[in-house]
């Protein structure tokens, strides 16, 4: 079943900061994030492996419970640059199962 | 190739013609995936390939859609009989194994007229 995102939108103003919320009705074993500007493929941000696992890039962080079944991701100092739609992608375990399937996005628009 | 790569980039087709649309994956990468993203929507997983092999089809939408991958390469999603719901981008992409990133191609922006 599909992930769900919260917020679908978000407008910040450059310098601020902003959290993507993602939801899993099944049980996870990994979530992917990756972001995808207007007219382009999705990009590869980070994957989270584990219950409680964090990662960062950049500035882009995120995070994983697995006994909540949720990840979020969070983004300090937004910078114009990380406007686009932001995807996660849970996945679950064992052969057959590793696939993607991905929350309808947040898209997420930062003016100066 | 240094990065995934999906041929035709634009393809238009009349309704109830056949479509093959072609996705050379990162080389040494094992699995490799097909998506669908109509416009302005999200990703619809379609069916990936571990190795040769689809474990999982059940996002291929109807019998008119088919998909193979050969010598653990080249993949091929083939649409019989094209209707005009079709009309998408259809998104390859490949990773080192089941459970890495995946590395999408640009796509293919399929009209169906």
């Amino acid at each position: 079943q599909q992930p769900v995102q919260s917020p679908q939108a978000v407008i910040l103003r450059e310098g601020e900061d902003a959290v993507i919320n993602c939801s899993s009705s099944k049980a996870l074993y990994s979530v992917h994030w990756y972001r995808q500007k207007h007219g382009e493929a999705p990009v590869f941000l980070m994957i989270l492996l584990k219950g409680g696992e964090q990662k960062g890039h950049e500035k882009i962080s995120a995070s994983f419970n697995e006994k909540k079944q949720q990840s979020s991701l969070y983004l300090t100092a937004s910078q114009l640059s990380y406007s686009g739609t932001y995807f996660c992608g849970p996945s679950g375990c064992g052969a057959g199962s590793y696939q993607l399937t991905f929350g309808k996005g947040t898209k997420l628009s930062v003016i100066p | 190739g240094a990065g995934v790569s999906q041929s035709p980039s634009n393809k238009v087709t009349e309704k109830g013609k056949d479509v093959e649309l072609r996705c050379d994956p990162i080389s040494g990468h094992t699995a490799l995936y097909w998506y669908r993203q109509r416009l302005g929507q999200g990703l619809e997983f379609l069916i990936y390939f571990q190795g040769n092999s689809a474990p999982d089809k059940s996002g291929l939408p109807s019998d008119r859609f088919s998909a193979e991958r050969t010598g653990e390469s080249v993949s091929t999603l083939t649409i019989q009989r094209t209707q005009q719901e079709d009309s998408a981008v259809y998104l390859c992409a490949s990773s080192f194994r089941e459970n890495y990133g995946y590395t999408f191609g640009s796509g293919t922006r399929l009209t169906v007229v």
